[in-house]
């Protein structure tokens, strides 16, 4: 069985600081990992994904995200917060085999502070 | 404004009610999904079709919920009846077909309250 563990549920930071959204996952094939950005009331947004190759991927809006074998983690980062960042972000995983099951985290709300 | 279409995007109704919510995919892909997202939570997958065949109903509480996808395009999920519990925003995503490098494309979702 596979499952997404993200690692505090509210995170602040000021305006122009690093973000750092953490996401832990296990699965046992090789994953696929994703991070998803969500705005009140609305869907969910494609931020970046990771399925095979370098280990490092870029996003929209200037966030990437580092898959860490070793460690079982895909954080989400970004040097600058900008206030349009304020938003929910879910890691998911999907299994590499089979048909496409798709494992959501809980969420992180980023909150920035001006 | 989400390529995937649902309608409405704000449905409220008493409980014992009938509820449909509608899903309109991008076009062409074969694989769509309707996710529950209770408030704070992440999407918890309700059913995953591959055009029109359930290839994932294992949470979808089938004494209440139903939901096709006839002809490989649009889907209907219903609830009946409706009950407290299911005040939730209901999402469709849809992606190209197998293969899990496909991210998902999700709509803005149905916002259901139940008094």
């Amino acid at each position: 069985a596979q499952s997404v563990t993200q690692l505090g549920s509210h995170v602040s930071v000021s305006e122009g600081a690093l973000v750092l959204l953490r996401c832990n996952y296990s699965s046992s094939v090789p994953p696929y990992l994703f991070w998803y950005v969500q705005y009140p009331n609305q869907g969910l947004q494609l931020l970046l994904k990771y399925t095979t190759g370098a280990t490092l991927v870029k996003g929209i809006n200037g966030f990437e995200a580092e898959f860490k074998k070793s460690e079982t983690s895909f954080h989400l980062t970004k040097p600058s917060a900008h206030m349009s960042d304020a938003a929910e972000y879910f890691c998911a995983v999907i299994n590499s085999g089979g048909y496409q099951k798709v494992t959501f985290g809980t969420g992180t709300k980023l909150q920035v502070i001006p | 404004e989400a390529e995937v279409a649902q309608s409405p995007r704000y449905k409220i109704t008493e409980k014992s009610q009938a509820v449909a919510f509608w899903c309109d995919p991008i076009s062409g892909h074969a694989t769509l999904y309707w996710y529950r997202q209770i408030l704070g939570q992440g999407p918890e997958l309700l059913v995953q079709f591959q055009d029109e065949s359930v290839v994932d109903d294992s949470q979808l509480p089938k004494d209440r919920f139903s939901a096709e996808r006839l002809k490989g395009v649009d889907s209907t999920l219903k609830i009946q009846p409706a009950e407290l519990g299911d005040s939730a925003m209901y999402l469709c995503a849809s992606s190209p077909g197998l293969g899990s490098n496909q991210p998902q494309h999700f709509g803005d979702g149905t916002r259901l309250s139940i008094l």
